[in-house]
C-alpha cells in the first residue's frame, strides 16, 4: 500500500513569507502528526491531528498551525518565515489503536530553506 | 531542556559485531520508549518499542534494553551489517504509548564499515 506522501519535497522561500505543507497518510490512518528535524535538535514534535481535530500540540509558536481534512489529509503552515524555520519537516500518520500499538509511519519529508 | 539524549553523535563499528547505542531520558513519566532508524532522504522508519513494565524487548537482530532505575535504555544490534548504516533515533512517550507526542532524542549516527 502507498506510504505517507508530502508535498513538495523541498521548498525555498525567503524571510517574511508563508508556506504550506501538504500530507497525504496512509489509507485507513485517521492520525496524523508533524514533527520539525533541525541539525542538533533533533526531531521535535508540533502538532497532532485526529478525526479533524487537533489533540496534541508542541512548544512551537503560534506562527506554526495545522489542520486535518475528512479525508485525513493534512496540511501544516509556517507564517511570517524566519531563517531559523529552515528545517526538514517530517509528517507521520497512525492507526488508532490500543496502547502501545501508536507505530507512526513517517513520509520522506519536506525540506524547507528560508533564505 | 532536552528529556531524551543520545550523547553519541556517531558510532563506527566493523561488521559482524555488535553495535550498542545509548539513550537517556529524565522524565520520569516516560514509560513507552521507541528507536527508530532514518537513512538520507528518506524518513524515519520503526525499528523496535519497549514498554516501561519490561526490561529487554528483542526483534531478530535488535534488542532493546531498559533500565529505569537508570532512566537508561540501549539498542543492541548482532550483528551489525552495512546496511544498518544510519541515524538512529530513541524517542520516549507517556501514557503507555497511547499517544504520537514522541519526545526524541537528537539522534546516532552508526557507520558499519565493511
Amino acid at each position: 500500500k502507498a506510504g505517507v506522501t508530502q508535498t513538495p519535497r523541498y521548498l525555498i522561500k525567503t524571510r517574511g513569507q508563508q508556506v504550506t505543507l501538504s500530507c497525504s497518510p496512509i489509507s485507513g490512518h485517521r492520525s496524523v502528526s508533524w514533527y520539525q528535524q533541525t541539525p542538533g535538535q533533533g526531531l521535535q514534535f508540533l502538532f497532532e491531528y485526529f478525526s479533524e481535530t487537533q489533540r496534541n500540540k508542541g512548544n512551537f509558536p503560534g506562527r506554526f498551525s495545522g489542520r486535518q481534512f475528512s479525508n485525513s489529509r493534512s496540511e501544516m503552515n509556517v507564517s511570517t518565515l524566519e531563517l531559523g524555520d529552515s528545517a526538514l519537516y517530517l509528517c507521520a500518520s497512525s492507526l488508532q489503536g490500543a496502547p502501545g500499538a501508536n507505530v507512526l509511519t513517517f513520509g520522506a519529508g519536506s525540506r524547507l530553506t528560508v533564505l | 531542556d532536552q528529556q531524551v539524549k543520545q550523547n553519541s553523535p556517531s558510532l563506527s563499528v566493523q561488521e559482524g559485531r555488535i553495535s550498542i547505542l545509548n539513550c537517556d531520558y529524565t522524565n520520569s513519566m516516560f514509560d513507552y520508549f521507541l528507536w527508530y532508524k532514518k537513512y538520507p532522504a528518506e524518513g524515519p522508519t520503526f525499528l523496535i518499542s519497549i514498554s516501561s513494565i519490561k526490561d529487554k524487548n528483542e526483534d531478530g537482530r535488535f534488542t532493546v534494553f531498559l533500565n529505569k532505575s537508570a532512566k537508561h535504555l540501549s539498542l543492541h544490534i548482532v550483528p551489525s551489517q552495512p546496511g544498518d548504516s544510519a541515524v538512529y533515533f530513541c524517542a520516549a512517550t507517556g501514557v503507555g504509548g497511547a499517544t504520537n507526542k514522541l519526545i526524541f532524542g537528537t539522534g546516532t549516527l552508526l557507520a558499519v564499515q565493511p
